[in-house]
């Protein structure tokens, strides 16, 4: 497809489960990042990735989430031992390299998993 | 305080009405701002880049206000397909840098 594909769609897990989430972004876009969506609230950045290379992964609420990308194109990001306030929407979005130092190439989003710890 | 701040609403409005959504931002080193829209359930989409001269796109008009922090979104002649979430989005630095979401305004066009 043209836009970014996640999977799965929803997901439900008992409290204490590890869980891995997917994005396959826009063909040929080289940053990837992962935002937390919590209920009521706007996104809130997780980390990004350039090609494979992590470049930021300051908004990781915990050791117990890893992202991944190990050939600059899927995105894997994994839960361990998930407790009830990792209850959200994840979402992954995507955009090319910016041409130039100074511009900011739309962010593209996928449509999202969303995230049920019971 | 949060980077950015906005009032969640909801906002309900008649069809045809004109409405305004306000944001203010923490940090004055921020260089790009917009606004998102973002549907029940689904994934937020960019709705308009905001620069400093003002912007238009048909019926949406937004304004930056870099010495006071203030972005806002004007709404003309609304519409029952423009209830959204409307989220205030700034970015820190130049490239690509993680955007830093508002909470989000709630509005609802009734008819």
């Amino acid at each position: 497809g043209a836009g970014v594909s996640q999977s799965p769609r929803y997901k439900v897990a008992k409290r204490g489960q590890d869980v891995a989430l997917r994005c396959d972004p826009i063909s040929g876009h080289v940053s990837l990042f992962w935002y937390q969506q919590a209920l009521g609230q706007g996104p809130e950045f997780l980390t990004y990735f350039q090609n494979e290379a992590q470049l930021d992964k300051s908004g990781l609420p915990s050791d117990r989430f890893f992202a991944e990308r190990p050939e600059g194109s899927v995105s894997t990001l994994k839960i361990q031992r998930t407790q009830q306030e990792d209850s959200a929407v994840y979402l992954c979005a995507s955009s090319l390299d910016p041409l130039h130092q100074y511009s900011n190439q739309p962010q593209h989003f996928g449509d999202g998993t969303r995230l049920s710890i019971l | 305080r949060k980077e950015v701040e906005q009032d969640p609403g909801p906002f309900n409005v008649p069809e045809g009405a004109t409405v305004a959504f306000n944001c203010t931002y923490s940090n004055s080193a921020s260089q790009s701002f917009f606004w998102y829209r973002q549907d029940c359930r689904k994934e937020p989409k960019l709705l308009m880049s905001v620069y400093s001269s003002g912007n238009e796109d048909g019926r949406f008009t937004a304004q930056l206000n870099r010495a006071s922090q203030y972005i806002s979104l004007l709404i003309r002649d609304s519409k029952l397909s423009d209830s959204a979430t409307y989220l205030c989005v700034v970015i820190l630095n130049s490239g690509n840098t993680p955007l830093v979401f508002g909470k989000g305004t709630r509005l609802s066009v009734i008819a």
